[in-house]
């Protein structure tokens, strides 16, 4: 049964860079059948994606985002990570990490199926 | 891009049945069959419920059924039932290669 975790502090400093991992585990994050992303949710708000990558670190960013984010994966260790530069306080949300079907190297295609917990970031000073 | 339009709040008496729209543009729902639909109980994590705009996950109640036409998706939850009362989402994949959530609507059951 595919579980994800994410991990990193629930509290940074508005201008520093926000840093979560993803840990995955009873399946195998370098499957060529799936993607594995970022959303978030604002406290009260509605859902965002933020960004996801596949195994071999090929990349797709919100575009609103896509200037201040940054998604890696650590295939040996069977995780992925999300960095959020010079975040403010709208950067304060829940963020999930997810698993999402795609076409093999073309891209993600179908919703996530899989989900975290969620990890609530506070933005402040 | 801009967030898929939804009712804020669609409300139902037990057993009845109840149609959330989604609605996109031509470079979302327009073009793609790549919708998802979600549903959130507060303070837990979304559930897939629908994908590919009719296709239901292993697990989830026959009740819940999708369809699309042009621009506009829709959810259907008949037999309304008090644990169906929850926030749902559509999402689509889109020409640019990323993904857009809808405004989210509050399903309550009367």
């Amino acid at each position: 049964q595919l579980q994800l975790q994410e991990s990193g502090p629930g509290l940074v400093k508005p201008s520093e860079t926000l840093s979560l991992t993803c840990i995955v585990s009873g399946g195998s994050i370098s499957s060529s059948r799936y993607y594995w992303g970022w959303t978030r949710q604002p406290p009260g708000k509605g859902l965002e994606w933020i960004g996801t990558i596949y195994y071999s670190g090929n990349t797709y960013y919100n575009p609103s985002l896509k200037s201040r984010v940054s998604i890696s994966v650590d295939t040996s260790k069977n995780q992925f990570s999300l960095k959020v530069s010079s975040v403010t306080a709208a950067d304060t949300a829940v963020y999930y990490c997810a698993r999402h079907e795609g076409i093999p190297v073309a891209g993600p295609r179908r919703g996530f199926d899989s989900w975290g917990q969620g990890t609530l970031v506070t933005v402040s000073s | 891009q801009s967030a898929l339009t939804q009712p804020a709040s669609v409300s139902g008496s037990p057993g009845q049945s109840i149609t959330i729209s989604c609605t996109g543009t031509s470079s979302d729902l327009g073009v793609y069959n790549y919708v998802s639909w979600y549903q959130q109980h507060p303070g837990k994590a979304p559930k897939l419920m629908i994908y590919d705009v009719t296709d239901r996950p292993s697990g989830i109640s026959n009740r819940f059924s999708g369809s699309k036409s042009d621009n506009t998706a829709s959810l259907t939850i008949s037999g309304l039932q008090a644990e169906d009362e929850a926030d749902y989402y559509c999402s689509s994949y889109t020409s640019s290669s990323t993904f857009v959530f809808g405004t989210g609507t509050k399903v309550t059951v009367l």
